[in-house]
């Protein structure tokens, strides 16, 4: 069974701080990971995708990298704004399905 | 540019009353989803479905029941709601082939009392 975490749960930060979040994961038989975004009383946004075949992504101050052999991926957040205060979630598709992991609460103050 | 749309999203129910969640989708999107989001768990899935007339179980489905009867919409049915059943319960969809981005609802908050 796919086991998915996030470390850390929280994290606060001034703002233009770069930033990394983790996420690891137990079974590397993945199709892709994905990285979402949830505001408070929200529903989830998707941020990034990476293929199984890939590497890395990227979209704007955004980052992630994929390393299926030790079963990690880091979302880096670049020069960070009080905007980007969210929850920020892993998930890995693996047949037909996502796990997600418990999620970063992240705290991007002026 | 509807995209998912969940209702209702809130509702407040007594132990042992039913009621039906409904998600449409105007994507045109094969695969459909419906998650639970607990503190501390993350989002668990209940059911899911890959096309018009198709479900199955996902990590926690017991006490719910679906029906994709319309490719565009997914409901979600509590029979006999239990106060466990308390949470926010989230619906997303995905095209099947190509993208596989998960688009998703804005949540329904669901309180059993």
């Amino acid at each position: 069974k796919q086991e998915v975490t996030q470390i850390p749960a929280a994290l606060s930060v001034p703002e233009g701080e770069n930033l990394v979040l983790n996420c690891s994961f137990t079974d590397s038989a993945i199709y892709n990971l994905q990285w979402f975004r949830q505001d408070p009383g929200k529903g989830l946004t998707s941020l990034l995708l990476i293929q199984s075949s890939q590497r890395e992504q990227t979209s704007g101050r955004l980052n992630a990298s994929l390393d299926k052999s030790s079963g990690r991926s880091t979302l880096y957040i670049a020069a960070s704004q009080p905007g980007d205060s969210a929850t920020y979630l892993c998930a890995l598709e693996g047949f037909q399905k996502l796990v997600f992991g418990t999620g970063t609460r992240l705290l991007v103050s002026p | 540019n509807a995209g998912v749309t969940q209702t209702p999203k809130f509702r407040v129910l007594k132990t042992g009353q039913s009621m039906t969640l409904l998600c449409a989708q105007d994507m045109n999107h094969e695969y459909m989803y419906w998650y639970r989001q607990d503190p501390g768990m993350g989002l668990r899935l209940i059911h899911y479905s890959v096309g018009e007339g198709t479900t199955a179980k996902g990590e926690v489905p017991d006490g719910y029941n679906v029906s994709r009867l319309k490719k565009q919409n997914f409901l979600l049915g509590l029979e006999s709601a239990a106060p466990s059943q308390t949470s926010v319960y989230f619906c997303a969809s995905r095209s099947g082939t190509g993208e596989n981005i998960q688009y998703f609802g804005a949540g329904t908050r669901l309180s059993v009392l």
